[in-house]
């Protein structure tokens, strides 16, 4: 069982264009939401993360949107580069030692 | 370059064979995750360990095992190897145990023939 769905599996964009993936989950016992970028060849690395009781958290062109209502939260990548182009995975974690990650969804920006 | 080693990079390994992968944490660090990732399943954590001891424990199959040594290096054993093993082996460090921020090594690609 998925414990969180991250949606699209694929998504391209034009460069300054902005790029949305989303994420649901279920468990309301998360308290953690991280999203991890991945390029070709190299480990996942810490992005942003935001914690359930805040509704939006940006660093830069990057910026998480929390509905606690929903289940569901997404990263908005604004002014997007080519150099963006990568696979991101959401995460969700409980008490810092339960993780789960999204499907990956991987960003193509074309010039 | 996040300070997290593993080796090795590759291994291409027969079906019904051991090996292990190394992980070495960055300085300072005492939790180590090991991380499966695939092409079907995705992500999937393994098990963690924080200054020697398990924390704790994902969906790892009881053909794998782990461990942290005293100088705060771990390996993942994997035996009888089967060739749904094949994937990438990610290991991840964390200045403690319930620290969300984790900080992901290279991989070991792993290939069952």
């Amino acid at each position: 069982q998925q414990q969180v769905k991250q949606s699209p599996q694929s998504l391209i964009v034009q460069k300054g264009g902005i790029s949305i993936i989303n994420c649901a989950y279920e468990n309301t016992a998360f308290d953690y939401f991280p999203w991890y970028q991945q390029f070709p060849g190299k480990g996942p690395a810490l992005l942003i993360a935001i914690r359930p009781d805040v509704s939006e958290k940006k660093e830069g062109r990057f910026t998480i949107s929390f509905n606690k209502s929903a289940k569901q939260f997404s990263l908005h990548i604004m002014d997007s580069q080519p150099g963006d182009s990568a696979t991101y995975f959401c995460a969700a974690i409980i008490g810092g030692n339960q993780f789960y990650f999204g499907t990956g969804t991987s960003l193509t920006v074309i010039p | 370059d996040s300070g997290v080693t593993q080796t090795p990079k590759h291994l291409i390994t027969a079906t019904g064979q051991r090996v292990t992968l190394r992980c070495s944490p960055r300085s300072g660090d005492l939790s180590v995750y090991w991380y499966q990732q695939s092409l079907d399943q995705g992500l999937q954590f393994l098990i963690q360990y924080y200054n020697g001891e398990e924390r704790a424990k994902g969906n790892i199959l009881e053909r794998f095992s782990a461990q942290q040594f005293p100088d705060l290096h771990s390996e993942l054993n994997l035996s009888s190897l089967e060739l749904g093993d094949s994937a990438l082996y990610f290991c991840a460090s964390s200045v403690g145990s319930g620290n969300y921020e984790q900080y992901f090594g290279p991989g070991t690609r792993l290939t069952v023939t």
